[in-house]
């Protein structure tokens, strides 16, 4: 059971360059979710999705969009990315509403 | 938004110590988790704890909900339990079981 699989694991960008970062789930889970940490400040949400084809936006969703067109997938895609966008990158899921979260391993994403 | 508070946010430990922490938050909430980070960044959830309290091996937790606080007991310490412990919380009248978590607690377990 492989739970939150994260790929790729490591990438570097220039500034203006796009790419997705895929997240996929085998457990079912209605629930994906998005989070960057930074030094310092925890994690802070991006966006979310409560199930296929539904997506909303967190607390930092500026730059980034997401889709959800597979129940097991949720996909974050950077338009133009920037250095301040240089971070390491968490997706999780959860079955529903008030359960456990599983994470994903990360991604660590410089921008130079 | 909601704000959650981690106390101490850094702690040193020598192997075989006992610990607390502590999670403090400022809305009622409808889901609580505690998760260890450990230093090669992987986040493993440890307890999902609104309420009440709940024990697996050396690692106990307490919400009280209602005087909106969570403590983190961690018994016996070994050099494994090293990390970061983030305390995450859903409100009440959030959907979508968004959690905002704290800062974190980083913990150093030394022999």
């Amino acid at each position: 059971n492989a739970g939150v699989t994260q790929t790729p694991k490591f990438r570097v960008l220039k500034t203006g360059q796009s790419m997705t970062l895929l997240c996929a789930q085998d457990m079912n889970h209605e629930y994906m979710y998005w989070y960057r940490q930074d030094p310092g400040m925890g994690l802070r949400l991006i966006h979310y999705s409560v199930g296929e084809g539904t997506t909303a936006k967190g607390e930092v969703p500026d730059g980034y969009n997401v889709s959800r067109l597979k129940k097991q997938n949720f996909l974050l895609g950077l338009e133009s990315a920037a250095p301040s966008q240089t971070s390491v990158y968490f997706c999780a899921s959860s079955p529903r509403q008030n359960w456990g979260y599983t994470f994903g391993s990360g991604t660590r994403l410089t921008v130079v | 938004g909601i704000q959650v508070e981690q106390s101490p946010p850094d702690l040193i430990l020598q192997e075989g110590a006992n610990s607390t922490l502590r999670c403090n938050f400022s809305d009622s909430v409808n889901n609580l988790q505690w998760f260890h980070q450990n230093p090669w960044g992987q986040l493993i959830n440890l307890f999902y704890i609104p309420s009440g309290t709940k024990q697996n091996g050396r690692l106990s937790a307490t919400t009280v909900a209602t005087e909106r606080y969570s403590l983190l007991y961690i018994s016996s310490s070994q050099t494994t339990d090293s990390g970061v412990y983030f305390c995450a919380v859903n409100i009440l009248t959030g959907g979508g079981n968004k959690l905002t978590f704290g800062t974190g607690t980083q913990l150093k377990v030394e022999l």
